[in-house]
């Protein structure tokens, strides 16, 4: 059973352009979340998401980030128009279930964004 | 959301135990204390969780205080592989997990 997966990588952007960062949950789970750490720093929620809703975004932005998640393929977190405080390490985790306090959710392996 | 306080770092000798301590005085009764551990330049892992009794598992022991203030990951024998930032994180129903500081840990051959 393949882990989750992001792509790409590694992502540079210019200023002002968009960042498109995909997640492939494992195979079975319907439960995705995307946290970012910023370099130096320690790891912070961004959102979650069960297929085609959003449950908990209190950790996104308010303005230039967006995440989906398709009832068909991955899910996708989008960066409009990027800073260069916006290079950080984002990582996706999926789980089976959610609404629990004891579930596991399992991470990527995060893509690095770099804005110039 | 209960605050966690963890030391900043700890070091370690291949081959011996580790202990490795977080203070969650503020917790309540229904929070699950999870520990994750981020290898460098790796996504976080899971590493373990429990509510009141001690855990074990292949990775590693989970050891509860009996008033739940306070708990403490045991690695039983340190390998290199297990330099990480560890983080101890109480969680109650929500799904979000917050990540505080974490403790270093360096484990020497």
């Amino acid at each position: 059973n393949a882990g989750v997966m992001q792509n790409p990588r590694h992502l540079v952007r210019r200023r002002g352009q968009e960042a498109r960062l995909r997640c492939s949950p494992m195979k079975g789970h319907s439960h995705v979340y995307w946290y970012r750490q910023l370099p130096e720093e320690g790891l912070k929620f961004m959102v979650y998401l069960q297929k085609e809703n959003i449950i908990d975004e209190s950790g996104m932005p308010k303005e230039r980030f967006s995440a989906e998640f398709p009832k068909e393929g991955p899910s996708i977190l989008r960066i409009q128009q990027v800073v260069r405080g916006d290079s950080a390490a984002y990582f996706c985790a999926s789980s089976p279930i959610g609404g629990t306090g004891y579930n596991e959710q399992f991470f990527g392996p995060g893509t690095r964004l770099t804005v110039l | 959301d209960a605050k966690t306080t963890q030391p900043n770092s700890m070091e370690s000798n291949e081959e011996e135990p580790v202990h490795l301590p977080c203070n969650h005085s503020t917790i309540s009764g229904t929070d699950y204390i999870h520990w994750y551990r981020q290898l460098p330049s790796q996504g976080p892992e899971y590493v373990i969780h429990g509510l009141t009794s001690n855990v074990n598992n292949r990775m590693a022991s989970l050891a509860i205080a009996e008033d739940r203030k306070s708990s403490t990951l045991i690695l039983h024998r340190a390998t290199l592989r297990d330099a990480a930032v560890y983080y101890c994180i109480p969680r109650n129903n929500t799904d979000k997990l917050i990540f505080g500081t974490g403790t270093r840990l360096q484990v020497f051959p």
